[in-house]
């Protein structure tokens, strides 16, 4: 079955103090991974998409990177507007309707 | 990225009554789209996926006379909440994808049965 499982749960962070978050995933065949970063009563917001092993992207503080079994997201020298909770998301290849498998997510919080 | 609108951003109604909820693509082509509902400190739990122009595909325990999808447009899903109950409160999300690459979301709906 495909999963995503998401740690910690919740992690706390000194600003300037940086720190990873991990998405393991079990999938059959994985078409995509997926980064994406909600605010409380909002939408998520798009992040970053890694295809394939190896791969890594960057935006302002944050780096995602991909293995076989799983992504980090890296947040350099972390600010409090950085708090929210980062989701991370597989689709798995032959998901005919491209569902997305969400995981539960990391609530960050970083304190001034 | 792309934008998605949805609206309304909350409602309130009363028990017994319908609620709909629109989520538009506004700069691309959502040839899928997705409903989720949201609990507290939870993740998203997928509901539905529809694609232009065909009947949406629902998920295991998802009641799809209660959950009305209407994906009649590449720009345009809806979701009607019908004959609402206070179990139904929650926070309603949709996305769009174009072809199953990134999916976009919607800022959300928070739906208050009273």
């Amino acid at each position: 079955e495909d999963q995503v499982t998401q740690s910690p749960e919740a992690l706390r962070l000194q600003e300037g103090e940086s720190s990873s978050l991990n998405c393991s995933y079990t999938v059959s065949g994985l078409r995509g991974l997926f980064w994406y970063r909600q605010d409380p009563g909002k939408g998520p917001e798009f992040l970053f998409t890694l295809y394939s092993a190896g791969e890594e992207k960057e935006k302002e503080r944050l780096k995602a990177t991909l293995t076989k079994k799983e992504s980090f997201l890296h947040i350099t020298a972390p600010k409090p507007e950085d708090s929210a909770t980062y989701l991370c998301a597989v689709q798995a290849i032959g998901s005919g309707t491209y569902k997305y498998i969400f995981g539960t997510g990391t609530r960050l919080k970083v304190l001034a | 990225g792309a934008v998605v609108s949805q609206h309304p951003s909350r409602v309130i109604c009363k028990s017994g009554t319908s609620v709909k909820i629109e989520c538009r693509s506004l700069d691309f082509q959502a040839t899928t789209m997705f409903w989720y509902r949201q609990f507290p400190k939870q993740s998203l739990m997928l509901m539905a996926t529809s694609n232009e122009g065909s009947k949406a595909t629902y998920e295991q325990g998802v009641e799809k006379d209660k959950f009305l999808i209407n994906h009649a447009s590449l720009t345009l899903s809806t979701l009607t909440v019908t004959s609402a109950h206070p179990e139904d409160s929650s926070f309603y999300i949709c996305s769009a994808s174009f072809r199953g690459v990134e999916a976009f979301f919607g800022q959300g709906t928070r739906l208050t049965v009273v």
